[in-house]
C-alpha cells in the first residue's frame, strides 16, 4: 500500500517567518502534486512536479520533489495570513491507473497577523 | 461558472435511507474522479471514470456504494442503506484526458451527514 507522510501536521507562525513542510514516502510517484484547501472547499491545484529533482517556484511557494521521486517539499517565504489553510501532497501511482491520487492527511497551517 | 459543481452542498438524511449525489465536471474533461474526505483526513480515493466507463472502482468501500456516468460528462454517486460510517465530504473532481499527469481539478464537495 502506497502511503504519503506529511509533516507537521499542524503549524502556527507569525506573519512574515518563513516554514516548510514536508511529504515523505518509501515509495515512487509518477508525479507529485501540492493542493491547498480552505474550509468548505475542494482542495486547489498549486503546482505538478514530474521530474526527479525538480524545483518549481509560485511567488512565495517553493516546491521541490526528490531525486527519487518519493518525497517532496513545500517552503513558503514570508508568510502571510492568507496563505492560511490545509495543504495537501498528492502522488500518482507508478504502473496504476492513473486515476487513483494518493493523499496525504495534510499540513494544517494558521498564519497570524 | 467554469469550475466543477456538486449538488447538493449539504445532505442530511437517516441511517438506512438512499442518497445520490451529484458532479457535473469541467465542459471538455473526459475524466472524472470520486473520493471521500473525513474528519482529519485527505481525501480517499473512491472511483474514477474515464468517458462512461468505470476504469477503477478498488476504492468503493463495499457494494452500497455505486456509481454511474451514463453520458460521460454528468455523473452521480449513489450510496445504499446509508450507516452512520458514511458521514463525510464527497469530493468530485474532473481532469482534461487519461495520463494528463493526474492534474485534477475539485469541486466544493458535498457534506452528507447520518444521523
Amino acid at each position: 500500500t502506497q502511503l504519503l507522510e506529511q509533516s507537521p501536521q499542524f503549524l502556527s507562525i507569525q506573519e512574515g517567518e518563513n516554514l516548510t513542510v514536508y511529504c515523505n514516502s518509501s515509495s515512487v510517484f509518477s508525479s507529485l502534486q501540492w493542493y491547498r484547501q480552505e474550509p468548505g472547499e475542494g482542495p486547489v491545484l498549486l503546482v505538478t512536479v514530474v521530474t526527479g529533482g525538480e524545483v518549481k517556484k509560485l511567488k512565495r511557494l517553493t516546491f521541490q520533489f526528490g531525486d527519487a521521486r518519493k518525497d517532496s517539499s513545500l517552503h513558503i517565504t514570508a508568510a502571510q495570513p492568507g496563505d492560511t489553510g490545509l495543504y495537501l501532497c498528492a502522488g500518482g501511482s507508478v504502473g496504476g491507473s492513473q486515476g487513483n491520487l494518493i493523499f496525504g492527511k495534510g499540513t494544517k497551517l494558521s498564519v497570524k497577523p | 461558472g467554469a469550475g466543477v459543481s456538486q449538488t447538493p452542498s449539504n445532505k442530511v438524511t437517516e441511517k438506512g435511507k438512499y442518497v445520490e449525489l451529484r458532479c457535473d465536471p469541467i465542459s471538455g474533461h473526459t475524466a472524472l474522479y470520486w473520493y471521500r474526505q473525513s474528519l482529519g483526513q485527505g481525501p480517499e480515493f473512491l472511483i474514477y471514470f474515464q468517458g462512461t466507463g468505470a476504469a477503477d472502482d478498488s476504492g468503493l468501500p463495499n457494494d452500497r456504494f455505486f456509481a454511474v456516468r451514463p453520458e460521460g460528462s454528468v455523473s452521480t454517486l449513489k450510496i445504499q442503506r446509508t450507516e452512520r460510517g458514511d458521514s463525510a465530504v464527497y469530493l468530485c473532481a474532473s481532469s482534461r484526458q487519461f495520463g494528463d499527469y493526474n492534474e485534477q481539478f475539485f469541486g466544493p464537495g458535498t457534506r452528507l451527514t447520518v444521523l
